[in-house]
């Protein structure tokens, strides 16, 4: 099975500071996607990745930014934490298949619940 | 501009009943759909999928209906069972974009 590893489960971190919320996966997938999770809103897109050091902005890439070094890593960056950014943090990662639809699909880590005071 | 809706946040069942979740679209040009679960604190999980080439897929008790002249997608869960409570969201992406568009998702409480 695909594991999408998340380092944290929970964080609690002032205004004002940088973040780091790290991902790992071990299944040698190509993509890597950050979404948030907020009431009301879903899922949505922050930053995604088709290849090492190659970064696409999602729909609300604002107030973040990524990293992908290694093609097992994923992080997602915090520039300077506001209270606005807390929420729900998933990062999920596809094979890269375009002859096969199936494969499309995500495999999610358990979420960062990120709290900024 | 929100291109997956789910227009109803909760929904309750009583179980052994039909649980039916709705999603609708816009982009005609969508051509792969999927339907996540989600328990609280922890990440979705696959549930079913759906190619814009079929109109239903089953799966145990699970059955996705596409409505592609409605644009609309739905998920039939018979019977439901307590453990189907959770959250919902419907995805849907372009060929070729691996990106997939989430719906809100829908609360299910299957009541015992």
């Amino acid at each position: 099975d695909v594991k999408v590893t998340q380092s944290s489960r929970y964080l609690v971190k002032r205004t004002g500071e940088k973040v780091f919320l790290e991902c790992v996966q071990d299944m040698d997938h190509e993509n890597m996607f950050w979404y948030r999770q907020d009431p009301g809103l879903g899922l949505r897109l922050i930053y995604f990745s088709y290849d090492v050091k190659m970064k696409e902005k999602g729909d609300i890439p604002e107030g973040y930014s990524v990293s992908r070094e290694k093609k097992e890593r994923f992080s997602l960056i915090l520039e300077s934490a506001s209270t606005n950014q807390t929420s729900m943090y998933l990062c999920a990662s596809s094979l890269l298949d375009s002859l096969n639809p199936a494969s499309w699909g995500y495999t999610f880590g358990s979420g960062t619940r990120l709290t900024v005071v | 501009d929100q291109q997956v809706k789910q227009n109803s946040p909760s929904l309750s069942v009583q179980e052994g009943r039909i649980s039916i979740l709705n999603c609708d679209y816009t982009n005609s040009m969508f051509d792969y759909f999927l339907w996540y679960k989600k328990y609280p604190a922890e990440g979705p999980t696959f549930l079913i999928s759906i190619s814009s080439i079929k109109d239903k897929n089953e799966d145990g008790r699970f059955t996705v209906f596409l409505n592609k002249s409605a644009k609309h997608l739905s998920l039939h869960i018979v019977p439901s069972q307590p453990g189907d409570s959770a959250v919902y969201f419907c995805a849907a992406c372009f060929s070729g974009t691996y990106k997939y568009i989430f719906g809100t998702g829908t609360r299910l409480k299957v009541l015992a």
